[in-house]
């Protein structure tokens, strides 16, 4: 079966960088995808990665390992404004999107 | 300026009866879906379509219906309501290529009593 995995919650400082990690397992790839979403509203796209290496975004990168199957958002110099869930999803051979449960991140001050 | 709307935002209401959730967009999207989400879980696609008269079944699409007579317009319909159909449902929209992104709308949060 097709999988994402990432972790279910984070707590970081205010100011501190923090690494969210997501690993998959999916019948191709076509891309894999980074979306925000803040308690009781709509995900918000992040970032796109279908090349491996690191696509940065100002304080937001995400990088990505087709090998292995894995990728990581990295988010710097946090704000209060940041907390929220960290969804990664993944487009399958079919370009349909296997979705990730999200990573839900406390900033803490 | 080019978004998408969801209504109604918030949906109480009895056992079996039906519903539609409407959902549209103004970007001229011809992508569109409808996904469930509970609290904490992932987003289930329950249907999409890639343009007008084109509809196809996601992974819960069941107990429910969709149309899409216009470009911007895609709503769903539930028969009949039941307690485990209670969820966040999400519309969302998309450009042609493949690397292009969702938009989702605001959500209807339904509960069926």
């Amino acid at each position: 079966g097709q999988n994402i995995d990432q972790p279910t919650e984070m707590t970081a400082t205010e100011g501190a960088i923090v690494q969210i990690n997501c690993t998959y397992q999916t019948s191709g790839f076509n891309g894999l995808f980074w979306y925000q979403q803040h308690a009781g509203e709509a995900p918000t796209f992040l970032s796109y990665n279908v090349l491996d290496g690191l696509e940065e975004k100002g304080r937001f990168s995400s990088f990505l390992s087709r090998s292995k199957g894995y990728s990581y958002l990295l988010l710097k110099e946090l704000q209060m404004k940041d907390s929220a869930s960290y969804l990664c999803a993944v487009m399958d051979s079919n370009y349909q999107l296997i979705w990730g449960a999200g990573t839900k991140l406390i900033i803490k001050p | 300026e080019a978004d998408i709307y969801q209504t109604p935002r918030y949906l109480v209401i009895g056992t079996g009866k039906k519903i539609t959730l409407e959902c549209s967009q103004t970007m001229g999207h011809d992508k569109m879906y409808w996904y469930q989400q509970d609290p904490g879980m992932e987003l289930h696609l329950i249907h999409y379509s890639y343009g007008v008269n084109s509809t196809e079944k996601g992974d819960l699409s069941s107990e429910s219906t969709v149309s899409r007579i216009r470009t911007e317009h895609f709503p769903l319909t539930l028969e009949s309501a039941r307690p485990s159909h209670t969820s966040q449902y999400l519309c969302a929209s998309s450009g042609t290529g493949d690397n292009s992104p969702l938009h989702f709308g605001n959500g209807t949060r339904l509960t069926v009593t």
